[in-house]
């Protein structure tokens, strides 16, 4: 089975900190994918990236970015953290050719 | 306007009735459909996913699009209290972006024994 760790599953950050948030997959796939989930409004892509050095901007990438410099993680940065990034954020990834997999989430709070 | 729609719920149905959900959506491009089921505190894993219009059956979940239509419907039979989580419609508009996916808001199902 697929699996897709992301390291915190509970963050609490004060406002204007950097804050980083780490995915790692174990299936050597070349797509990883960061998104944000938010009651009412689903799943939104912030970032993904289809090979190492590469990334490209989702549909909400404002205020955040991200690193992927070995295959298996994908990094997601907010430069500057404010409380409209209180949110799940759910990691993923998948070979290209099959739905994605997900983490199990990291639930940012920022105070 | 969001481009797929999903009634948030909650569903509650008796164990061992038919669960019933759908997702409308408004762009002809999408190709492929995903429903994925998210417990609570977990991240969401996929069910099932069906290219194009038709029918496609899974032990006891069962998914169906209508491209005509934009509707797409998942069936759950013999539902079981274990069934009780929030689901998620998916769709993407190329064969080649299984991870740019657009998702409806969710749908939360409770199965009471």
């Amino acid at each position: 089975d697929v699996k897709v760790t992301q390291s915190s599953r509970y963050l609490v950050k004060r406002t204007g900190e950097k804050v980083f948030l780490e995915c790692v997959q174990d299936m050597d796939h070349e797509n990883m994918f960061w998104y944000r989930q938010d009651p009412g409004l689903g799943l939104r892509l912030i970032y993904f990236s289809y090979d190492v050095k590469m990334k490209e901007k989702g549909d909400i990438p404002e205020g955040y970015s991200v690193s992927r410099e070995k295959k298996e993680r994908f990094s997601l940065i907010l430069e500057s953290a404010s409380t409209n990034q209180t949110s799940m954020y759910l990691c993923a990834s998948t070979p290209g050719n099959s739905p994605l997999h997900f983490g199990n989430g990291t639930r940012l709070t920022v105070t | 306007q969001k481009e797929v729609e999903q009634d948030p719920g909650p569903l509650s149905v008796p164990e061992g009735a038919i669960v019933s959900l759908n997702c409308t959506y408004s762009n002809s491009a999408f190709q492929y459909f995903m429903w994925y089921r998210q417990y609570s505190r977990k991240g969401p894993e996929l069910l099932m996913y069906t290219y194009s219009s038709g029918n496609k059956e899974d032990g006891r979940f069962t998914a169906q699009v209508d491209k005509s239509s934009k509707y797409i419907s998942l069936f759950i039979r013999d539902s079981q209290p274990s069934d009780s989580a929030t689901y998620l419609c998916a769709m993407n508009r190329r064969a080649d972006s299984w991870g740019k996916l657009q998702f409806g808001a969710g749908t939360q199902v409770v199965v009471t024994p």
